[in-house]
């Protein structure tokens, strides 16, 4: 399985991008890079995922190498509400499934 | 649309006791999985259930066991509950079942074995 390496934990100033790196090194072209937060006890939220190109929604950018082996979440103006933590995932495929494999995360501290 | 749901929210057991929790996924969505989450071992993959089948299973004992209804529906059952079963259980809906569908997380059962 496909692992993945954050920071543990980042501060960003309310307003400011927060930039969250990510290092997945022996990713495969067939799998993907998913985003998700968790603030404290509750359940995950998703946030953008992608396979090879860059992706945008309403919440944030993704920005993936091309060599796939380390991508960027953006949020581009940072809120108090965005502090939590943050996982990127390599989603790992196989019996035609596709289970999620949570690391540690990054913390991410938003601060006034 | 409504999200995913879980009930009980939260739930106190005694070693040795059995447990079922319940998933409603978001309409229209075939793919059901859980996970459980622990201060220690952190967020960790136990089932995924498409279409009524099981297709991945985590490394996890068979005490841990679930299934899914026609409507797609889940449970999942922990039997003889041991006090390291206390966790966080979250149940995750997908539309489709590869990697491409985005996995959407309900607010998870508190689990607590005493």
């Amino acid at each position: 399985d496909a692992k993945t390496t954050q920071p543990t934990s980042m501060d960003c100033a309310e307003g400011r991008a927060a930039n969250l790196p990510c290092n997945h090194s022996t990713i495969s072209g067939n799998e993907y890079v998913y985003w998700y937060r968790q603030i404290h006890s509750q359940g995950p939220q998703y946030i953008i995922h992608g396979l090879k190109n860059n992706e945008t929604n309403e919440m944030a950018s993704l920005i993936i190498t091309e060599d796939k082996k380390s991508s960027t979440l953006i949020l581009p103006h940072a809120t108090l509400r965005d502090t939590a933590v943050y996982y990127c995932i390599v989603r790992v495929i196989y019996n035609q499934g596709g289970k999620l494999i949570f690391g540690q995360g990054t913390e991410l501290s938003v601060k006034p | 649309k409504a999200g995913v749901t879980q009930t009980p929210r939260y739930l106190i057991k005694t070693r040795g006791q059995q447990v079922t929790l319940s998933c409603s996924p978001i309409s229209g969505h075939r793919s059901v999985s859980w996970y459980q989450q622990t201060p220690g071992q952190g967020l960790q993959f136990l089932f995924e259930y498409f279409s009524e089948t099981q297709r991945n299973k985590g490394n996890f004992p068979g005490r841990f066991s679930g299934r899914q209804f026609s409507n797609s529906r889940s449970e999942m059952n922990v039997s003889t509950l041991e006090l390291g079963d206390s966790a966080l259980y979250l149940c995750a809906s997908s539309f489709g079942g590869d990697g491409s569908y985005e996995q959407y997380f309900g607010p998870g059962t508190r689990l607590t074995v005493t």
